[in-house]
């Protein structure tokens, strides 16, 4: 049974660039959850979507961040331009919603911006 | 805003010993709380969760206790052991789907 899928697992990319991270969930959940880790700033919420509907976009830093989840089994997130202080992991997460809130974690893409 | 706040954040304990991490949520609507383990490098993982009709549960040596009306919950780990080293997260849900997480705190189990 495969869990939460994420790729690239790592990114290395320059100051400016476009960087696109991709996020499978869990066969049959219907929420998905964008995390970014930091040393600083812990764990923190970006987006999250409830049967593929952005429900909570609070999170979202600034204009340079974007989310999309076109089908019930592929999300992705945009950061465009990319700055050096968005180097974190970023972490997605599923659950069934309302038949069980647990959240299941993704491996996460550690994302690396000189 | 919702809160939740997590003590301590590092704790180190001898091997055998018994550790407590205790947290405060700010929302009383929260109903659900979950408890990861995340060791350096990968992702975290549920060990444990609770919802707000038990008082309390226990798995082997890991039990959670949960007080409504103080609004608080901890995470006891009896007998550690150096494979339980790693940050611990708590979290509340607030709303159906989304959690607030706590700070995390580092456990040191010493052998």
């Amino acid at each position: 049974d495969a869990g939460v899928i994420q790729s690239p697992r790592h990114e290395v990319t320059e100051m400016g660039q476009e960087v696109t991270l991709r996020c499978k969930p869990i066969s049959g959940h219907n929420s998905l959850f964008w995390y970014r880790q930091t040393m600083m700033r812990g764990l923190e919420l970006l987006i999250y979507f409830n049967n593929n509907v952005p429900i909570d976009d609070s999170g979202m830093p600034e204009d340079r961040f974007s989310a999309k989840m076109p089908n019930a089994s592929f999300s992705t997130l945009k950061i465009q331009p990319s700055e050096p202080r968005d180097s974190a992991v970023y972490f997605c997460a599923s659950s069934s919603g309302n038949a069980s809130p647990t959240q299941y974690f993704g491996p996460g893409t550690r994302l690396l911006v000189l | 805003g919702e809160n939740v706040e997590q003590h301590p954040s590092t704790l180190s304990v001898q091997e055998g010993d018994s550790a407590v991490i205790k947290c405060t949520y700010s929302d009383s609507a929260s109903n659900y709380f979950p408890w990861y383990k995340q060791e350096l490098g990968k992702r975290p993982q549920l060990i444990i969760d609770i919802r707000s009709n038990v008082g309390e549960k226990k798995d082997q040596r890991i039990a959670v206790t949960l007080n409504k009306t103080a609004k608080h919950f901890s995470l006891h780990i009896t007998e550690t052991q150096p494979e339980d080293s790693a940050v611990y997260f708590c979290a509340a849900n607030s709303g159906t789907y989304k959690y607030i997480f706590g700070t995390g705190t580092r456990l040191k189990v010493l052998a």
